[in-house]
Parts: structure tokens; C-alpha cells; sequence
């Protein structure tokens, strides 16, 4: 089975640039979770859908949004980019909530 | 305020040499989760441990979950350079309602020196 695939895999964008990332998940996986790792506040939710819904969602202002399609694939778009935006963004997908999360390597972004 | 705290933060060691490494709350949690981070990758989940008290053993892994579900422990026999890398604990928590967000600690970086 193929892993969970995330593109592009490094980006780099100046302040109030916008940006989206995408995400594959494995295979029969409805669960699509996002995460923000930075070395300061380390790994932080962002938020989880689940058939298209975002079922749950972490303490991140509105700049950041997602969405999921019929095939589970995900996108995570981030609106007017700030510095502190430059951080490793991991995808990960499961086959439901609380199950073992299955991650993507990652599309590491600098904002400068 | 973070949920879930781990130490050490950084540990240098022999091949060969035993460690342990921690993950502690003030919260209940319904489970926790133990993944192995290595540089340029995602995380890779280790283990779930689910009821309190339990051992589980993976290899020369040994986790342990607190009777009360508010810790957790990682114990390497043996360490070898392969078990280099970012160990993190994560667990389920409610932010409010129905809202549910997984929570990690920060980490343990490990560096098993040959």
C-alpha cells in the first residue's frame, strides 16, 4: 500500500503570499489530519476531516483553512503568510479518530 | 501551557547503554501514542497504550502506561544507533464540546553515538 504522499515537498514564499499544500492519504483512510511542527512549539494540531467535514480543529487563527474532496485527498491553504509561518507541515491520515495516525513526510515552507 | 511533557528534552548516549524517557500530564487521557521521528520524515507511530497499568513491549522497546492514565514511559534495553531519532508521546484531548484535538509533547531527542 502506498504511504501518504504530501507535494510540494519544500516551498518558499514571501510575507502575505498565500499558499496550499496537498496531501494523498493511504488508500480506504477517510481520516485527514494536519499538523504544524516548529522546533519552539513543536507538533500542534491544526485541524481533522473526516468524509469532507472538519470534525475537529485546533487553535489556529482563520488564516488557515482546509478541505477535503470524495477521494480523501486534503488541502491546507494558509492566507497571508506571516514569518512565523515557516514551520514543517505534516499530513496525516487514519482510518478514524484516536487511530494510529499515518504521516507524510512533510512540505517544509519558509516565509520570508 | 503544554498537556503533555517530555524528558528529558535531549539525551546523548552509548550503543549499548539503557534509557528512559517520560511523558507526563495533570490530564486524564483515554490513550497515548508513541511515535519515532527521524530528520526528513513524519513521524511513525511506535505503540498505543490504552488501559492504565499496561506494559507493552516492542523489541527492545518497553512502554508503560501510568495506573491513573496521566503518564507514560519509554525504556530502551540496549540502545543501538538505529533508535536515533525524535521520540514523541500523543494522546486525545477534548478543547471543548465535542472538539477533540491530538496533543503531542514535545519530544525527546535521542542520539545513540556508536
Amino acid at each position: 500500500k502506498a504511504g501518504v504522499t504530501q507535494t510540494p515537498r519544500y516551498l518558499i514564499k514571501t510575507r502575505g503570499q498565500q499558499v496550499t499544500l496537498s496531501c494523498s492519504p493511504i488508500s480506504g483512510h477517510r481520516s485527514v489530519s494536519w499538523y504544524q511542527q516548529t522546533p519552539g512549539q513543536g507538533l500542534q494540531f491544526l485541524f481533522e476531516y473526516f468524509s469532507e467535514t472538519q470534525r475537529n480543529k485546533g487553535n489556529f487563527p482563520g488564516r488557515f483553512s482546509g478541505r477535503q474532496f470524495s477521494n480523501s485527498r486534503s488541502e491546507m491553504n494558509v492566507s497571508t503568510l506571516e514569518l512565523g509561518d515557516s514551520a514543517l507541515y505534516l499530513c496525516a491520515s487514519s482510518l478514524g479518530w484516536g487511530g494510529a495516525q499515518y504521516f507524510g513526510p512533510g512540505t517544509r515552507l519558509l516565509v520570508l | 501551557t503544554q498537556l503533555l511533557e517530555q524528558s528529558p528534552q535531549f539525551l546523548s548516549i552509548q550503543e549499548g547503554e539503557n534509557l528512559t524517557v517520560y511523558c507526563n500530564s495533570s490530564s486524564v487521557f483515554s490513550s497515548l501514542q508513541w511515535y519515532r521521528q527521524e530528520p526528513g520524515e513524519g513521524p511513525v507511530l511506535l505503540v498505543t497504550v490504552v488501559t492504565g497499568g499496561e506494559v507493552k513491549k516492542l523489541k527492545r522497546l518497553t512502554f508503560q502506561f501510568g495506573d491513573a492514565r496521566k503518564d507514560s514511559s519509554l525504556h530502551i534495553t540496549a540502545a543501538q544507533p538505529g533508535d536515533t531519532g525524535l521520540y514523541l508521546c500523543a494522546g486525545p484531548f477534548n478543547s471543548g464540546g465535542s472538539n477533540y484535538k491530538l496533543t503531542f509533547g514535545k519530544g525527546t531527542l535521542l542520539t545513540v553515538n556508536p
